[in-house]
């Protein structure tokens, strides 16, 4: 059975650093991998998806990478803003399903 | 724009009626899922659907329900709520084949008292 693990739980930061959110799963069947943003009391947008042939997505100032033989993946953000503080998600889709199997998200708090 | 919406937003219920929250979604996508996200558990599947007339249990699907009719409506029923089942509700869909991304809705926060 799928497991995912996002680590840390919880990660507060001042403004202007670059962090890095891990999210590991078991089974390395996957389609895809996708990292969500949540903001409190909303729904999840999604910031970036990769395909399992895939090694890396950008986006602006966000870099998620795919190892999928060791079963991590990392969403690298620079310099961080306040405007990033909400929680991030981790999903992957198992291979042969259109199902996503969550992670318990990171909340980030990035303070002035 | 394509989307997804949801409603009701926010329902406040009491235990032993029935409940229906309502899914739609203009992306014509084939598939559609239903997630419920409770604090320490993240987002949970509860019932999903490849297509009209499809329908599959998730991980929770015990008390829940639903029937796809048409392409782009997915209601999620439960059939006589319970204490346990508060939490908030989140509808998704996507192109069916695999990977791809799935877009979700905004949300319905149901509390049965």
């Amino acid at each position: 059975k799928q497991e995912v693990t996002q680590i840390p739980a919880a990660l507060s930061v001042p403004e202007g650093e670059n962090l890095v959110l891990n999210c590991s799963f078991t089974d390395s069947a996957i389609y895809n991998l996708q990292w969500f943003r949540q903001d409190p009391g909303k729904g999840l947008t999604s910031l970036l998806l990769i395909q399992s042939s895939q090694r890396e997505q950008t986006s602006g100032r966000l870099n998620a990478s795919l190892d999928k033989s060791s079963g991590r993946s990392t969403l690298y953000i620079a310099a961080s803003q306040p405007g990033d503080s909400a929680t991030y998600l981790c999903a992957v889709q198992t291979y042969n399903t259109d199902k996503l199997i969550f992670g318990t998200g990171t909340r980030l708090q990035v303070f002035p | 724009d394509a989307e997804i919406t949801q409603s009701p937003r926010h329902k406040i219920t009491e235990t032993g009626r029935q409940v229906t929250l309502a899914c739609h979604q203009t992306w014509n996508h084939n598939n559609m899922f239903w997630y419920r996200q409770d604090l320490g558990h993240g987002l949970r599947l509860i019932h999903y659907s490849y297509g009209v007339q499809d329908t599959n249990k998730g991980e929770v699907s015990d008390g829940y329900s639903v029937s796809r009719s048409n392409t782009e409506d997915l209601p999620l029923t439960l059939e006589s709520a319970a204490s346990s089942q508060t939490s908030v509700y989140f509808c998704a869909s996507s192109v069916s084949g695999g990977y791809n991304e799935q877009f979700f809705g905004p949300g319905t926060r149901l509390t049965v008292l």
